[in-house]
């Protein structure tokens, strides 16, 4: 069984451009979260969809959205990039998102903005 | 408010020891499920265990083994007979409720030596 995969990994943008990444959960997972890590904030959670509904949202400005399709994949996107957006984007996905179930994440995307 | 709590920043140890992370969880919550993720320098989080709220009985799995102290929201895990391999950061994650979002600790660096 594949696992999460994230696209693309590597990333360099230019601030006040706008970025989105893509993440194909595991095969029947139907949650996807959104995770942002730096070395100074640690991991923090962005969003998370279930049925291309976005059931909760972490404290980001509104730069950062989402979204997920009726395959499950999701996409968030960044727009104005400030220097403070280089991280580490995680992606993870679990069959329904629910409290006791363990969730599965992707490589990352890493993005750096010059 | 929920907090969760890694004090060690750092381990290191020689390969063979035994090691424990520890991790606090303070919430008001009284069901809640946490999880323990280990990130090697390659990025990806990988999923160890999961342990519930209601549950304080001690578990063993291999080298890996965990303890929970309701009475101090106290989840401990222990690796026994360390490797170089376990050398990684490791993560405790407790989600309760109805939030869907993990909350992520600050991580403890584990380093073994060999």
């Amino acid at each position: 069984k594949a696992g999460v995969t994230q696209t693309p990994r590597y990333l360099i943008k230019t601030r006040g451009q706008q970025v989105t990444l893509s993440c194909s959960p595991i095969s029947g997972h139907r949650s996807v979260s959104w995770y942002q890590q730096t070395p100074g904030q640690g991991l923090q959670f962005l969003f998370e969809y279930f049925s291309e509904t976005q059931r909760n949202k972490g404290n980001f400005p509104g730069r950062f959205s989402g979204r997920q399709f009726s395959n499950s994949r999701s996409e968030m996107n960044v727009s104005t990039l400030e220097l403070g957006d280089s991280a580490l984007y995680l992606c993870a996905s679990s069959p329904w998102g629910g409290e006791n179930t363990e969730a599965f994440f992707g490589q990352g995307t890493r993005l750096t903005v010059v | 408010a929920q907090k969760v709590t890694q004090a060690q920043t750092e381990i290191s140890v020689v390969e063979k020891e035994d090691v424990t992370l520890d991790c606090v969880y303070e919430t008001r919550d009284t069901t809640y499920y946490l999880f323990w993720y280990k990130q090697p320098p390659s990025g990806e989080l990988v999923f160890l265990i999961r342990r519930n709220s209601f549950d304080e009985q001690n578990e063993i799995s291999g080298r890996y083994s965990w303890n929970f102290q309701k009475s101090t929201s106290s989840f401990n895990f222990t690796i026994t007979a360390s490797q170089v391999v376990d050398s990684a950061v490791y993560f405790c994650a407790p989600r309760g409720g109805s939030n869907y979002k993990l909350t992520f600790g600050k991580g403890t660096l584990l380093t073994v030596n060999p």
